[in-house]
């Protein structure tokens, strides 16, 4: 199985200041096969990203995916409070589908 | 739009089978090109793809888990299904419905349903 590790494992940051996680995997990732997911306490994941840049349908421009091969990276411009959450990285390259362990973004 | 609603039992004795279901509103579970999918995450932990069904009832299950699974569509009532025999405590989880949109993407998740091994 493909192994996502993803770095740090927590990230303590201001609203307005920018958020850089990061996340690699174990084998490349072809056709960039790589998605974000936001998950707030209680609730769902939510897409954020796939593509590996491509942003799902109504998610604010503030975040953005980029990377290729082996190492990529979610960037959220400028926090805003509802952004402080878990997030994974997902692969879809090979079967079965894996996620990475999850970054909490949390409140500095 | 699409949204999942999940239904089942939060509790479950050891061995015996764990059984959910999702239904599907806002668009028929046979239109479209699709995968019915389930997804779980163990407390505290991160997330684990367990299989999913096609819209022609066409399954295909992680094959890093033990074969304990079983996905089935039911076209009837818009929903599809996740049994699980023989559970233990390491079954105890979260488990989400999901639908993939090819390749890979789940978008929209159900709400999610905690289910506990216990007697």
């Amino acid at each position: 199985d493909i192994v996502l590790t993803q770095s740090p494992g927590t990230l303590s940051l201001s609203p307005g200041e920018r958020a850089t996680l990061s996340c690699r995997a174990s084998q490349s990732v072809s056709s960039n096969h790589l998605g974000w997911y936001q998950q707030k306490p209680g609730q769902a994941p939510r897409l954020l990203i796939y593509g590996a840049s491509s942003r799902a349908t109504g998610i604010p421009d503030r975040f953005s995916g980029s990377g290729s091969g082996t190492d990529f990276t979610l960037t959220i411009s400028r926090l805003e409070p509802e952004d402080f959450a878990v997030y994974y990285c997902q692969q879809y390259t090979h079967s079965p589908y894996t996620f990475g362990q999850g970054t909490k973004l949390e409140i500095k | 739009q699409v949204q999942l609603q999940q239904s089942g039992p939060g509790l479950v004795e050891p061995s015996q089978t764990l059984s959910l279901t999702c239904t599907v509103s806002g668009g028929s579970i046979s239109s479209g090109v699709f995968y019915w999918t389930w997804i779980r995450q163990h407390p505290g932990k991160g997330l684990e793809w367990i299989g999913y069904t096609d819209n022609s009832g066409t399954t295909y299950y992680n094959p890093s888990l033990k074969s304990r699974f079983t996905i089935s569509l039911d076209t009837s009532k818009n929903q599809f299904s996740l049994k699980l025999n023989s559970v233990s405590a390491a079954d105890t989880a979260v488990y989400y419905c999901a639908r993939e949109v090819p390749w890979g993407r789940f978008d929209p998740w159900g709400q999610g349903t905690l289910v506990t091994v216990s007697s």
